[in-house]
C-alpha cells in the first residue's frame, strides 16, 4: 500500500495564478481531508469528504474549491493564489467518521509571491 | 471556538530524561483526543488516542498519555527519551460525532544524545 499520496511536494505560484493539489489514497477510505498549516499554527481543516462526490467546508474553506468523483481521489483546487495561502498542505483519509485514526500524505509546501 | 493549547513550543532533553508534553482544551462536551507525531521528513503518525474508558492510554513507542477531564487535559507522558524520539508531536481534539479534528501548534522536542 502506497497509503496516501500527494502531489507536488514543493511548488511557487505567482498571485493570481491556479493550480491543483492531487491527493490519492488506496486504502478504499470513505472519509477524506485537506488541511493546511501554517507557521507555528495547528492544521486547521480546510474541506472534507466523506464519499465519492459529497464535500463539505472545514474551518478556512475560502478560496479553495475540492471535488471527489472516486474514492481514491481527492483533488483540492486553489483560484486566483494570494499571499496568504503560502503554507504546507497535508490530506488526510480515514475508514470512518472521525474519532478513528487519519492517515497523512506527506505534505505539499506551497509559496504564493 | 474550540481551541488546543500546547504550551510548550520547544522542549530540549537528553536521552533518558523524562517527558510530558502538555495539552489542553476549550470544550466541555465530549470529546475523542489524539496525539500525533511527525519524525523528521515524515507523515503525520498516529501515537495513542483515547476515545472512552481507561483514562490511561499507552501508545507506540512507550508513550502514554492521561485523560484529565476535570482538567481539560491529554498530556503525553514518556518515561525515558530516546534520541529517535526527536519529532514534532501534535496534540488534537474532536468533538463527539463532528468531523473536524482541532490540532494544536505542536510542540517540537529535541533529544540530544
Amino acid at each position: 500500500n502506497a497509503g496516501v499520496t500527494q502531489t507536488p511536494k514543493f511548488r511557487i505560484l505567482k498571485i493570481g495564478q491556479s493550480m491543483t493539489l492531487q491527493c490519492a489514497q488506496d486504502m478504499n477510505h470513505n472519509y477524506m481531508y485537506w488541511y493546511r498549516q501554517d507557521p507555528g499554527m495547528g492544521l486547521k481543516l480546510i474541506y472534507y469528504s466523506v464519499g465519492a462526490g459529497i464535500t463539505d467546508k472545514g474551518e478556512v474553506p475560502n478560496g479553495y474549491n475540492v471535488s471527489r468523483s472516486t474514492t481514491e481521489d481527492f483533488p483540492l483546487r486553489l483560484e486566483l493564489a494570494a499571499p496568504s495561502q503560502t503554507s504546507v498542505y497535508f490530506c488526510a483519509s480515514s475508514y470512518s467518521m472521525g474519532a478513528r485514526e487519519q492517515y497523512f500524505g506527506p505534505g505539499t509546501r506551497l509559496t504564493v509571491t | 471556538a474550540q481551541s488546543v493549547s500546547q504550551h510548550n513550543h520547544h522542549v530540549i532533553l537528553s536521552e533518558a530524561a523524562s517527558l510530558e508534553l502538555g495539552c489542553n482544551y476549550s470544550y466541555g462536551g465530549t470529546v475523542n483526543l489524539f496525539w500525533y507525531v511527525q519524525y523528521p521528513g515524515q507523515h503525520l503518525q498516529l501515537l495513542l488516542k483515547y476515545f472512552s474508558g481507561d483514562p490511561l492510554v499507552k501508545g507506540i513507542k512507550g508513550f502514554e498519555a492521561e485523560f484529565i477531564k476535570s482538567k481539560f487535559s491529554f498530556n503525553l507522558r514518556k518515561p525515558s527519551v530516546q534520541w529517535s524520539d526527536t519529532a514534532e508531536y501534535f496534540c488534537a481534539v474532536e468533538i463527539t460525532g463532528a468531523n473536524n479534528l482541532f490540532f494544536g501548534t505542536g510542540t517540537r522536542l529535541t533529544v540530544i544524545p
